[in-house]
Parts: structure tokens; C-alpha cells; sequence
């Protein structure tokens, strides 16, 4: 079993929809999560990060976390196209190792 | 403005040569990391460094070397061992945040063929 797992899509969401990306990892002990956006060719950039159960929003970001499941998901509201990405999940493993899913391809349709 | 400089852009190597991909940093950040991502795939770690002339590998380590003896500058040598090399090679730093987590900045990254 990989250590962090997505869908690696792609996801196709319509303009104004919802989109909806999930991630699960293995290690129950971690603590730190993260969401980073990658565009195609460049370098991924952080958009969200959560360390408690629940939910946390910023904007039309929210990162959902449920740590009994393994489970932490990015809600974008309002899709526009300028949101069509690949999407990584990070998560902290050990003091200073962060371990990446393989991402999810993001396309909003206008 | 504070930030991490990968350079080459590009570079193209032939077989059994070995190459060099700098990573400098101003941010004043303690940790640095390499990350090697293939097509349609995550990142994996090559190797990081949490202070000045001490690194670890990561999960690919075999094929690279790598030195930290400013805590500004953190070079990845690709060798002739590493058998399969084209890929893009992220270089990142981070410092400890009050969470206590560590928040990773990348720089452009370095994106190397072999020919």
C-alpha cells in the first residue's frame, strides 16, 4: 500500500461546480497535511494546509480532514479555469519528510 | 524578494556523464530538500538536509550525491550510476512553523534529459 494515495484522474468539474479531491494515507501517526496546486510544467505551490479534524476553508478552498478514516479532501467552490491543475496531497512523515500522493489532474470545462 | 533559485532550467546530458543542478536559497530556511518527479507521477525524495554539513538520504538516493556546506546552497549531482535520469528535479526549503509543521517553498525546478 502507497503511503499517500489519489486519484490520479483526470477530474472533469464544470465552470461555477464544485470540485471535490480526495487522498487517503497509511500512517495513522501523522499530524501535518497539505495541499499543493502544480501547473503544468511548473512547480507545486501550497494552497492549504491542516493539522486538526474538521474542516478548514480559505476563500474558495476547504480541506477536510478526518483522521479515524485516514482521510483529508480539498473542496473548491466555484470552479473557474484558471483552478485547472494537478493537485498533490502531502503528508508529514517523521520530523522533517514530507511524502506526496501522485496527484490529481484537475480540468474545469467552461 | 526571498526565494529559492534552481539553475539549469534545461540540461541535456549523454550517458555516463555526470551533472551538477544548483539550488541556492535566501530565505534563511534551515531545511532543504530534492524531489525528482517523473510524468503523471508525485514527487519522491532524493535527499534532505537539516543543517549545515549533515543530509539524509531519501527514497531514491542511489545515483546522487548531494553537499551542504552553506546553509544557503544544497547542489544534487546526478552520476553516471543513477540509470534512469530525465525527470524534473524540484529543489524546496522549509523552516519550522509555529504549528510545529514544516511548510515546504519550491523553487522552478531543473528539468534534465538524457540523450
Amino acid at each position: 500500500q502507497k503511503e499517500v494515495e489519489q486519484n490520479s484522474g483526470p477530474l472533469s468539474v464544470p465552470e461555477g461546480a464544485i470540485a471535490s479531491l480526495n487522498c487517503t494515507y497509511s500512517d495513522r501517526g501523522s499530524q501535518s497535511f497539505f495541499w499543493y496546486r502544480q501547473y503544468s510544467g511548473k512547480s507545486p505551490e501550497l494552497i492549504m494546509s491542516i493539522y486538526s479534524n474538521g474542516d478548514k476553508e480559505d476563500g474558495r478552498f476547504t480541506a477536510q480532514l478526518n483522521k479515524a478514516s485516514q482521510y483529508v479532501s480539498l473542496l473548491i467552490r466555484d470552479s473557474q479555469p484558471s483552478d485547472s491543475a494537478t493537485y498533490l496531497c502531502a503528508v508529514k512523515a517523521g520530523a522533517q519528510k514530507l511524502v506526496f500522493g501522485q496527484g490529481t489532474r484537475l480540468t474545469i470545462n467552461p | 524578494d526571498g526565494g529559492i533559485t534552481q539553475s539549469p532550467k534545461y540540461l541535456f546530458r549523454k550517458e555516463g556523464q555526470n551533472v551538477t543542478l544548483s539550488c541556492e536559497q535566501n530565505l534563511n530556511h534551515d531545511a532543504m530538500y530534492w524531489y525528482r518527479q517523473d510524468p503523471g507521477q508525485g514527487l519522491r525524495l532524493i535527499y534532505y538536509s537539516q543543517i549545515v554539513n549533515d543530509f539524509q538520504k531519501g527514497d531514491i538516493a542511489e545515483g546522487y550525491s548531494v553537499s551542504r556546506e552553506k546553509k544557503e546552497s544544497f547542489p544534487l549531482t546526478v552520476t553516471s550510476a543513477q540509470k534512469n535520469p530525465t525527470a524534473f528535479y524540484l529543489c524546496a526549503s522549509s523552516t519550522r512553523q509555529p504549528s510545529g509543521a514544516n511548510v515546504l517553498t519550491f523553487g522552478a525546478g531543473s528539468r534534465l534529459t538524457v540523450l
